[in-house]
């Protein structure tokens, strides 16, 4: 069975350019995380799928980070316009339901580094 | 507000060593605890996750963990440390069934041969 697979592994961008980041879940997990690791700090809970719809964007910075969710399937997190704070290693995880002894599974990450 | 503390931020031990790597949380209500591990190049990997029960909780590859609700800690050990454990551990905590979790800023572990 894949695992959850997130694209590009490692991405280089300049200041004000847009990056798009894919997470592809576990086939047939309803919950999908987004997670962000900043250089030497803590992983950091960015938001909370439940098939397609948003349970939880508290943890999103600001408005330049969108995320969606297609069909409940694959999801992607657009960084728009890029700035130098952003950099660092997003995860993504899925499970398969809420309300029980379930576990997240990872993704290796994303290395996102903004010149 | 939660938050989870993992005081070392890289530990060396020597191969066939012991290991014990801290965790303090602070949660509101029950904590449903985690230690994951990272290796080079891979995902989080989840070593063993505690909500009730018996304390000491075991997990994948020779891990252990014991839960202590008075210290607020949740300290991971092995009796004997292999090469192939250099890694990054990282220990969380967060609400039963969910997986919005709290992580610790992660230990370095490196092993000498």
């Amino acid at each position: 069975e894949a695992g959850v697979t997130q694209f590009p592994s490692h991405s280089v961008i300049e200041k004000g350019q847009t990056v798009t980041l894919r997470c592809d879940p576990i086939s047939g997990h309803d919950n999908l995380y987004w997670y962000r690791r900043v250089m030497g700090k803590e992983i950091k809970f960015l938001l909370h799928f439940v098939k397609e719809s948003k349970q939880d964007e508290s943890g999103m910075p600001n408005n330049r980070f969108l995320a969606e969710r297609t069909g409940g399937t694959y999801s992607t997190l657009k960084v728009q316009p890029a700035e130098l704070e952003d950099s660092g290693v997003y995860f993504c995880a899925s499970s398969q339901r809420q309300g029980t002894n379930t576990e997240a599974f990872f993704g290796q990450g994303t290395r996102l580094t903004v010149v | 507000a939660q938050s989870v503390t993992q005081p070392d931020i890289h530990i060396t031990v020597s191969e066939g060593a012991s290991l014990e790597l801290r965790c303090n949380y602070s949660y509101g209500a029950t904590p449903y605890l985690f230690w994951y591990v990272q290796s080079p190049g891979q995902g989080l990997q989840l070593l063993l996750k505690y909500f009730s029960g018996d304390t000491l909780v075991q997990g994948i590859k020779g891990f252990e963990a014991e839960f202590k609700r008075s210290q607020s800690s949740f300290n991971l050990r092995k009796p004997s440390v292999h090469w192939s454990d250099a890694a990054e551990y990282f220990c969380a905590v967060g609400p039963f069934g969910n997986e919005k979790l709290t992580f610790g800023t992660g230990t370095r572990l490196t092993i000498i041969p």
